[in-house]
């Protein structure tokens, strides 16, 4: 059974960082894209961010470029999230979700995780 | 920077059709995914590419694009329709949502 497992979330102020971790189970995770999507409370989905198989390539939506990192570490099928110089227009469940290679569309979502910033 | 637009809202009466647009420039030549997000879970895809249903969703629900506009079908609504719809399509190797679509049962 395909599972993505976000955590990491949690309150911190503004300004501070958060780690967001995916755990990947029940695919081969080194062959999908992988990305990262935002719900800020009532309001609709964001696309935050997108890594290709191998961590070659990032793609990042506008207002989080040059604060927050992509990456992937394939041996443990695991995806992350640094966020830095976080603001309050950031707090958001955030979700893990998997891309099928050369598809458009993402498959499989985790349940999320929340961030909250505020002081 | 691309943008998708979608009704806020759309109310059906129970085993009516209900019709969701989505629309944005040329949005025919890319393909098109909708998402159906129910009260306090995650979005769950229910069409990509256009019209392709995954393993599991019903045939009542279905999709169509063209021009500038993809519409997402769901015949013979029921009770457990009623749920945010987003569209999604790829433009320049970034991902753009619709603002999502309130679709109500009454």
């Amino acid at each position: 059974e395909v599972q993505v497992v976000e955590s990491g979330g949690g309150l911190v102020q503004p300004g501070g960082s958060l780690r967001l971790s995916c755990a990947a189970s029940g695919f081969t995770f080194s062959s999908y894209w992988m990305g990262w999507v935002r719900q800020a409370p009532g309001k609709g989905l964001e696309w935050v961010a997108n890594i290709k198989q191998d961590g070659s390539e990032k793609y990042y939506v506008d207002s989080v470029k040059g604060r927050f990192t992509i990456s992937r570490d394939n041996a443990e099928n695991s995806l992350y999230l640094q966020m830095n110089s976080l603001r309050a227009d950031d707090t958001a469940v955030y979700y893990c979700a998997r891309r099928p290679a050369a598809m458009t569309h993402f498959d499989y979502w985790g349940q999320g995780t929340l961030v909250t910033v505020s002081s | 920077s691309y943008e998708l637009t979608q009704p806020p809202s759309v109310s059906v009466s129970p085993g009516q059709t209900a019709s969701i647009t989505c629309s944005g420039d040329k949005l025919g030549n890319k393909y098109v995914c909708w998402y159906q997000q129910k009260s306090g879970q995650s979005p769950v895809m229910v069409i990509y590419e256009d019209r392709k249903r995954p393993s599991g969703i019903p045939e009542r629900i279905s999709g169509s694009n063209s021009g500038n506009t993809a519409t997402l079908t769901i015949s013979g609504t029921q009770a457990m329709d009623e749920a945010d719809y987003y569209c999604q399509a790829w433009d320049s190797s970034t991902v753009v949502f619709g603002g999502g679509t309130k679709l109500t049962v009454l």
